[in-house]
Formats: C-alpha cells, structure tokens, sequence
C-alpha cells in the first residue's frame, strides 16, 4: 500500500524557517517524480514545487521561488521542503504528493494527509 | 502561463443525476498531462483521471473525461451520496510545473 507521511509543520514566525519532510512506502520511491501542493483554510490548491526522480528537474511557483528548496533523498525514501522568509500567506496544509512520471509531471496519484504550517507573530 | 478556469464554480445537483464539469485552459494544452482530482472535506485530494480520460486506479466507471485543445470535461453519470465534493482539474505546465485549476463544488440539491 502506498503512503506519504508528512512531518515538520508548525507555528513559526514571520520570517522564520521550517523544513518540511515526507517519507515514501509501498511504491519504488526513486522512480518517481514528487511534490508539495499547499491548501489555505477554505481555499483550492496551490502548487508549490516539484522535483523529478533524480533531482534533475526541479520547479517552483512564483510564490515561493527563492525562499523555498525542494530536495529528495532516494536512499531514505524522503521528500524535503526548506521553507525561509515565511510569510503570513505561505500559512496552509501541505502536501507532499507522489508523481504518475519520474521526470514530467503528470499529476499527482497519492497524496499525503498533509502537515499544517501556521505563520504568525 | 497557463491558467485554467473552472466552472461552474458551484454545481447544484440531485443523487441520480448527470454532472457535467468545464475546465477551460488559457491556450491549448497536451492532454496527456490533463487531471482530475476530487476533494472531500478533512481529506486529501484522490486523483480521478489522469491524461484527460484514463480513470485512475479503483475509480468507478461513472466517472469519465474527455476534450482536447483548451476545454475539457469531467462527468459523473449519475451522481452518488459519496460524489458530493469538490473537483479540481490540473495540467502540467512547461516551467516545469503543475496548474490547478479553481474548482467545482458539486453540492446536493
């Protein structure tokens, strides 16, 4: 059985970092691209990064270019997200999400339960 | 970049009856890398078709895709209890990258 288990969330300041992680079972984790899809209270989805199965593509939204860094270790089985410069509006459940593709994204066929990340003074 | 829009952004509908959902891509996009998620609330996103109509693993039969070019369609032949929920539709962008769309509600009637 496939299973994404998020860790890391919580609440941090203004400007702040926190580093997500996402362990991977049940499927070849290295054959697979992944990413992290984030969701504010009562709002759609929101893509935010993704990375192929070798690290050799790596995406970002507009919104987080420069402050965020995704990052994978096959050998673990593990997904990263390195959230710096947190902002109020990066505030949401995050999603670490697995790839049908190892390099081009298809879309996303399992996804974690997600971890909340909360940004307030 | 490409965005997609979703309508109608609510769909008031009874048990038993068809659904019909539009995601409209800003300029046409490969339907290869066109899905279908469903949201319930408290829940992650389930992928339901993936490559504009190809069902994903343990979706039912009443749940179908189809379109090309810039519009595409998500249906639910007749809708049961358990459809009730939200509907997103994605693509892959070239950045690279992955575009959701804003969502349907499909409510009860």
């Amino acid at each position: 059985e496939v299973q994404l288990v998020e860790s890391g969330g919580g609440l941090v300041q203004p400007g702040r970092s926190l580093r997500l992680s996402c362990a991977g079972f049940g499927f070849s984790f290295d054959d697979h691209a992944m990413h992290w899809v984030r969701q504010a209270p009562g709002k759609g989805l929101e893509w935010v990064a993704g990375i192929s199965w070798n690290s050799g593509i790596i995406g970002y939204a507009d919104s987080v270019k420069g402050r965020f860094t995704i990052s994978r270790d096959n050998a673990k089985n593990s997904l990263y997200l390195q959230m710096n410069s947190l902002r109020p509006e990066d505030a949401a459940l995050y999603y670490c999400a697995k790839d049908l593709n190892g390099a081009k994204y298809w879309g996303a066929d399992y996804w974690g339960q997600g971890t909340l990340v909360t940004v307030s003074a | 970049e490409i965005v997609l829009t979703q309508s109608p952004s609510t769909l008031s509908l009874s048990p038993g009856e068809r659904a019909t959902l539009s995601c409209r891509a800003s300029q046409s996009v490969d339907s290869k890398f066109l899905a279908w998620y469903q949201q319930k609330p408290g829940q992650a996103p389930r992928l339901l078709i993936y490559s504009a109509s190809r069902r994903a693993i343990g979706i039912p039969d009443r749940f179908s895709g189809g379109g090309s070019g810039t519009d595409f369609t998500l249906s639910i032949s007749r809708l049961e209890p358990e459809d009730f929920a939200v509907y997103y539709c994605q693509q892959s962008g070239s950045s690279p990258s992955l575009i959701f769309g804003g969502g349907t509600k499909v409510e009860i009637k």
